[in-house]
């Protein structure tokens, strides 16, 4: 079966400080791939997807940034963290013309 | 662009029934995804519609009407397990586009005894 796994859980940085979050998905090939971040009571903004190695597609300018050096890994990182990172982010999958599938997510604050 | 639209709160009673409806504009249209999410958890994919009509799915069903721009899930029998935010969801684009989803902002369940 297909499962997705988020690391670290939990996070908390200070401001200026890199960030990198990892994304692995098992038992499927040649996923798209998503990062989203959700700020506290809101919805999902999309801030990457892949639909292949080293293909990376910016949804939001902002100081972040995304790899795709495996198929199945997905990194969302920044070199200098600001405030306004804090939220919830999530990697999703998704194959085919299926529905997305998320990982558990990592919860970053930034102080 | 995208823009859609769903109640921020509802509160229901237990073993009731509740509607929670979604509008959207969007550029294209390629599906509507309804996912639950409990506080602070993932979300988790609960229905999917791209066809006109009524799909159901045990206490949960959802419909879409793409002439209209709406959508609606329908929460059965309700339980208190079911406190949580409904995100309603449209992709818009197709499979060389990234399949993106664009959410909307979620509608916060509160089931009470």
């Amino acid at each position: 079966s297909q499962t997705i796994h988020q690391w670290p859980a939990t996070l908390v940085q200070p401001v200026g400080s890199p960030l990198s979050l990892e994304c692995t998905v098992e038992g499927t090939s040649n996923p798209n791939l998503y990062w989203y971040r959700q700020a506290a009571g809101r919805g999902l903004q999309l801030l990457f997807y892949s639909v292949g190695i080293g293909q990376i597609s910016s949804e939001v300018p902002q100081n972040l940034s995304a790899s795709r050096p495996q198929d199945r890994q997905f990194i969302l990182s920044s070199k200098k963290l600001l405030l306004s990172d804090s939220g919830f982010y999530l990697c999703a999958f998704q194959r085919g013309g299926e529905t997305q599938y998320f990982g558990p997510g990592t919860r970053l604050l930034v102080l | 662009g995208q823009n859609i639209d769903q109640p921020t709160e509802m509160t229901a009673t237990e073993g009731a029934i509740v509607q929670i409806n979604c509008t959207y504009q969007t550029s294209g249209f390629n599906g509507l995804f309804w996912y639950q999410q409990h506080a602070g958890e993932a979300p988790t994919f609960l229905s999917y519609n791209v066809l006109d009509g009524l799909e159901e799915k045990g206490r949960f069903s959802s419909f879409l009407s793409r002439s209209k721009g709406y959508s609606y899930l329908l929460l059965k029998e309700l339980q208190m397990k079911d406190s949580a935010s409904y995100l309603c969801a449209v992709r818009d684009e197709g499979r060389a586009a990234g399949n993106k989803l664009t959410f909307g902002g979620g509608t916060r369940v509160l089931v009470k005894p």
